[in-house]
């Protein structure tokens, strides 16, 4: 079983709309959370951090959330825009002797205009 | 910068064939990873290097995968013999060493082995 989980596996919204992504991990020790963008046959890039403390960052039209209690994370979209399209990956870094970045599946999301 | 170079960007080659991934990481970066992405597993880190050290190679599926970091600059996947299941694409990452440093992925290299 993964120890990131992301949902949905896939979304489709209308251009404009608002939209949020899960992340839920049952790895630990953790050390901090990040979310990726990954547009289709590209590397992905980040794009929030969020350590153990922090409970939300914005990143422009991207707000993530973290509730380290609870280990849930969630990327909230706003006014989706057709680039918006990609894969978004939620990533946790957990201790295994060194700290090891544990990935979740992502989520595809697709913007129609 | 260039970011992080990966070569080649497409390899296609048969089963049983030795296949070499190259990559270059960012200047001043001194973590390096190895990623492979396949639909059905998503990406799953195969080995890391820090200061061109392995520090943890959990991820490598088997003796036929193996990684080289010979300097700074540079380093290599090699797959030896190729099978038709190692079709995914590979990417590279580098970063500066730390827990909360950015990794920079690279382009990436779809194999297909057939």
């Amino acid at each position: 079983k993964n120890q990131v989980e992301q949902s949905p596996q896939s979304l489709i919204i209308l251009e404009g709309k608002n939209c949020t992504l899960q992340c839920n991990y049952t790895v630990s020790p953790f050390s901090n959370l990040r979310w990726y963008k990954q547009d289709t046959g590209r590397g992905p890039v980040s794009l929030t951090i969020m350590t153990f403390s922090e409970n939300t960052k914005s990143n422009g039209r991207y707000t993530a959330t973290l509730d380290a209690d609870t280990k849930q994370s969630s990327l909230h979209i706003t006014a989706s825009q057709l680039s918006d399209s990609a894969s978004y990956i939620c990533v946790v870094r957990v201790w295994r002797g060194s700290y090891i970045p544990t990935f979740g599946r992502g989520t595809s999301l697709i913007v129609h205009p | 910068d260039a970011g992080v170079i990966q070569s080649p960007r497409h390899e296609v080659t048969e089963m049983g064939q030795e296949v070499t991934l190259r990559c270059k990481p960012i200047s001043g970066h001194n973590s390096l990873f190895w990623y492979r992405q396949t639909m059905m597993r998503g990406l799953e880190l195969l080995i890391y290097f820090n200061n061109n050290v392995p520090i943890d190679d959990s991820g490598m599926p088997e003796d036929r995968f193996s990684a080289k970091m010979p300097n700074a600059s540079f380093s290599t996947l090699k797959i030896q013999p190729s099978e038709p299941r190692d079709s995914a694409v590979y990417f590279c990452a580098s970063s500066v060493s730390g827990k909360g440093y950015e990794q920079y992925f690279g382009p990436g290299t779809r194999l297909t082995v057939t």
